[in-house]
């Protein structure tokens, strides 16, 4: 069965260090893996995708992923934080053999950029 | 392009009441899914669909039937409402392959907030 963690519920920095949110998978075959934001009662808003190619993906609002197979993770990272980063992140997978299937999400990290 | 419609954005039933939540898109999406988001459990599949009259369970099915008769629409069918299916309902879609459509993932909702009591 397919599944997603995100160890840690909540994630504090300061504003302009590098930040990381962490998520690890578990998925038959190859994975489709996603980072999604939700803002305060908003819907989910997508951030980047690992589909295949370079390990280290780049996405929205300088965010960027690093898929590591042998770890089975996608830790998603910026190097320097913004206030405006607080949010809730989802990491989400799916099976690249499990065509039509939703995603799977994990239970979500909140993130708290202090100024 | 509207994307992806759910309507109502807000509803309060009472206990055993039923009702309808809709999903519509635009973008000729074949996989459709709803999802459930409930505080400290993220983001729970419900049910998907990945075509035209195909559809099938997902974790939290249970209370909840679906039907896909167009490419469309997906509503979501409450059959007797309980206090514990308050939530916020989101569904989404995404295309086939790794075209335009798929450039973003799948595609959400803003929600439907719903209050059972």
């Amino acid at each position: 069965a397919q599944s997603v963690a995100q160890p840690e519920d909540q994630v504090n920095v300061a504003e302009g260090n590098p930040l990381t949110v962490k998520c690890t998978y578990s998925v038959s075959g190859n994975p489709y893996l996603f980072w999604y934001v939700q803002y305060p009662n908003r819907g989910l808003q997508f951030l980047l995708k690992y589909i295949t190619g370079d390990n280290l993906v780049k996405g929205s609002y300088g965010f960027e992923a690093e898929f590591n197979k042998s770890q089975t993770s996608f830790h998603l990272k910026k190097p320097s934080a913004l206030v405006s980063d607080s949010a809730l992140y989802f990491c989400a997978v799916r099976g690249a053999n499990q065509a039509g299937t939703a995603l799977i999400f994990g239970k979500g990290t909140t993130l708290s950029v202090s100024s | 392009n509207a994307g992806v419609t759910q309507t109502p954005k807000f509803q309060v039933l009472k206990t055993g009441q039923s009702m309808t939540l809709q999903c519509a898109q635009d973008m000729n999406h074949e996989y459709m899914s709803w999802y459930r988001q409930d505080p400290g459990m993220g983001l729970r599949l419900i049910h998907y669909s990945v075509g035209a009259g195909i559809t099938d369970q997902g974790e939290v099915p249970n209370g909840y039937n679906v039907s896909r008769s167009t490419t469309e629409d997906f509503p979501l069918r409450l059959l007797s409402a309980a206090p514990s299916q308050t939530s916020v309902y989101f569904c989404a879609s995404s295309g086939r392959g790794q075209g335009p459509s798929t450039r973003y993932g799948y595609t959400f909702g803003s929600g439907t907030r719903l209050t059972v009591v």
